[in-house]
């Protein structure tokens, strides 16, 4: 079936530094990539929607300048989580959809923790 | 904008039981897919079963089934013979219909049910 990888699984860094995340989907061309942000034992929150080749479309009250995402290629997404703050930590998920009458198909999360 | 609204924080079954969890959603678009995804504790999110609104027939995948009342805009999924595998946490989505020349629209989400099974 339909893969989205999602790198890394799990990162630590100090705050003031940037993270990057990839999703890349491996068997299918996604022109339409969604990042969520989750909270413990919260809903899946949609921070941003990237398109490849244009700018991403970001979701009210998310700031642009601190995640930025980046859609080069039908096959990889990123998400750049500058300056990091603990505020930051949170469980990132990306999800795109492999193709006409099928669901979403999602990565399986960054647990990000800015210390 | 859509709503999705699941009302049951929290739910628990017996194994080998029944259980249904509830959700219903808000809309103005006649057209539309509604989706049950399962979040276990390893946070992969895995699609349980979809429902398109154009279809009166309830979806059902193996032991999971849906009560789809468009009317009601209720979206309910049945677990029958409920297993340790199940626990998780479910979410009902939302998502309008594909505008053309895209390769998707986003979904909304619901809250969310904690799901445990008891042995």
């Amino acid at each position: 079936g339909a893969v989205v990888s999602q790198h890394p699984s799990w990162v630590i860094c100090k705050s003031g530094t940037s993270v990057k995340i990839e999703c890349r989907s491996l068997d299918f061309q996604a022109t339409t990539m969604f990042w969520y942000r989750q909270f413990p034992k919260q809903s899946l929150m949609l921070m941003a929607t990237s398109n490849e080749g244009s700018k991403a479309t970001y979701e009210q009250g998310v700031e642009k300048d601190k995640f930025l995402i980046n859609h080069a290629s039908l096959t990889l997404s990123t998400l750049t989580v500058t300056s990091a703050h603990p505020e930051d930590s949170s469980f990132y998920i990306c999800s795109a959809r492999p193709g006409q009458g099928s669901g979403y198909t999602f990565g399986s999360g960054t647990r990000l923790t800015v210390v | 904008a859509q709503t999705v609204t699941q009302s049951q924080p929290e739910m628990s079954v017996q194994e080998a039981e029944t259980v249904t969890l509830s959700c219903t959603y808000d809309t103005s678009e006649s057209d539309y897919y509604l989706f049950w995804y399962k979040q276990p504790p390893s946070r992969q999110m895995i699609l349980v079963i979809r429902q398109e609104a154009y279809k009166q027939q309830n979806a059902t995948e193996n032991r999971f089934s849906v009560n789809f009342q468009k009317a009601a805009k209720s979206f309910s999924l049945k677990i029958s013979d409920s297993q340790l595998g199940d626990a998780a946490m479910y979410f009902c989505a939302y998502r309008s219909p594909l505008l053309l020349g895209t390769s998707g629209s986003r979904l909304t989400f619901g809250e969310g049910t904690q799901l445990t099974v008891n042995p």
